[in-house]
């Protein structure tokens, strides 16, 4: 089930640059798209969402930026901090008729000071 | 801040053996799931629970799998016989179930099976 991929594994980025992470989809039904970072040892913690209807939704460092037509959706985070590093989850639904998240691999962010 | 949680944080089990999995959801939230990740694995759903029934299940909860919400507060993942292939992180979330479909996901329940 490769419904949501992101293709890159790891990510390194020094402290005070831009990190911007990705992530395909293949379900035209997914409306509803999330990020969630996720510590060793912890569960996903959300950090923003994006829904259909919009192109671009911003909460404070992380911006995220989704293009259906691309499906295609990608985090921001400006300017990266050490605590940053963590591995980020793309998730995607589609509301009408079900709850679940279909979530990515993850990609280990990896800030560097 | 409220949050989910779960105990134990680590459950060790023979195989064969039934385990339950506790959650606490966050206390005003009308949906609850469970989800697991096998190490080096993707995050996957395994069952949504609204209205003291499932909603909705993946291929992965066969009839191994039950879930009950016994209380007002407590949401449990009983596995009745363990497999050596359950070994996996089973996180619980829950959502308001209205607009604001987030879902926010507990620390988590590590679970061996030897």
């Amino acid at each position: 089930d490769q419904q949501v991929k992101q293709n890159s594994p790891s990510l390194s980025v020094q402290e005070g640059r831009i990190s911007i992470l990705n992530c395909d989809y293949t379900n035209s039904m997914f409306d509803y798209f999330l990020w969630y970072k996720k510590y060793p040892a912890e569960g996903p913690t959300f950090l923003i969402s994006i829904s259909s209807i919009k192109d671009k939704n911003e909460d404070g460092r992380f911006t995220v930026f989704l293009n259906k037509s691309a499906k295609h959706l990608s985090l921001h985070i400006v300017p990266s901090q050490p605590g940053d590093s963590a591995v980020y989850f793309c998730a995607a639904s589609a509301r009408r008729g079900t709850y679940k998240y279909i979530f990515g691999t993850g990609t280990r962010l990896k800030v560097l000071a | 801040e409220p949050e989910v949680t779960q105990t134990p944080s680590h459950q060790v089990t023979q195989m064969g053996q039934e385990v339950i999995l506790r959650c606490v959801p966050i206390s005003n939230h009308l949906y609850f799931y469970w989800y697991r990740q096998i190490l080096g694995q993707k995050v996957e759903f395994l069952v949504s629970f609204y209205n003291n029934e499932i909603s909705e299940k993946s291929e992965i909860f066969d009839d191994q799998f039950s879930v009950e919400r016994p209380d007002g507060s407590n949401f449990t993942l009983k596995i009745r016989s363990t497999k050596l292939e359950d070994s996996a992180m089973y996180f619980c979330a829950s959502s308001p179930g209205t607009a604001s479909d987030t879902q926010y996901f507990g620390p988590g329940t590590r679970l061996t099976v030897l």
